[in-house]
């Protein structure tokens, strides 16, 4: 059984870069695209990115000169750095399977870990 | 980016009723689209994908229907579990993007 695990700081101070790991457990990272979703409290649903473990990458244009993501596949994880964070980055964040038997709709979530952007 | 705008976006029901939940697409999406339930403190769950397949291991009394622009989440018979926050997804195009949600609440 395939299971996603964030991991992080919890707290990072204005202006700073936030930055997020993925560990995949259960199946090769190599199989699909890896995506990062953020959800702030009482909020919905944002798209932040996703990566492909040649390193192709599609980021959303609301946030695409702020993010990198990353793929180490020997280590089966994968990365998010989120650079200049505000108060309006403070979300929970999802690490997220695309599942191409699904047609590409997101079928395993990482449990989530929340980031608060704060000095 | 493609605008997913679902109705209602509060919703209140009783135990064995049947609900509709819709979402509308900015522009026409195929049949890419995604149903999601979320309870609070979990990620979200993958209900429905390509508009009308049901996900392994979803139970039968949830059903979706709909292409191009509009799309509809079904439950049959509403079970205590079920109450919870719905979201459409969208995957035709990149960004890929999420209707705003609609919570389902006990009557």
């Amino acid at each position: 059984q395939v299971q996603l695990q964030e991991s992080g700081p919890g707290l990072v101070k204005p202006s700073e870069t936030l930055s997020l790991t993925c560990s995949v457990s259960g199946d090769s990272i190599s199989r699909y695209y890896w995506n990062w979703i953020r959800q702030p409290a009482g909020k919905g649903l944002e798209w932040i990115g996703r990566i492909y473990v040649s390193g192709s990458t599609n980021y959303n244009p609301s946030l695409k000169s702020r993010v990198t993501m990353s793929i180490d596949a020997p280590k089966n994880q994968f990365s998010l750095k989120l650079t200049s964070v505000t108060a309006t980055d403070t979300a929970v964040y999802y690490c997220v399977r695309e599942g191409p038997i699904v047609d590409d709709a997101f079928d395993v979530w990482g449990q989530g870990t929340v980031v608060t952007v704060s000095s | 980016d493609i605008q997913l705008t679902q109705s209602p976006s509060f919703l209140s029901a009783s135990v064995g009723d049947r609900v509709t939940i819709t979402c509308r697409a900015g522009q026409g999406i195929s049949s890419y689209l995604a149903w999601y339930q979320q309870k609070p403190g979990k990620a979200p769950r993958l209900l429905i994908y390509a508009a009308s397949t049901l996900q392994s291991g979803v139970p039968s009394r949830f059903s979706g229907s709909g292409s191009g622009t509009e799309f509809t989440l079904t439950i049959s018979s509403l079970q205590p579990e079920d109450f919870a926050t719905y979201y459409c997804q969208q995957l035709h195009r990149y960004p890929v993007t999420f209707g705003q949600g609609t919570k389902l609440e006990i009557k």
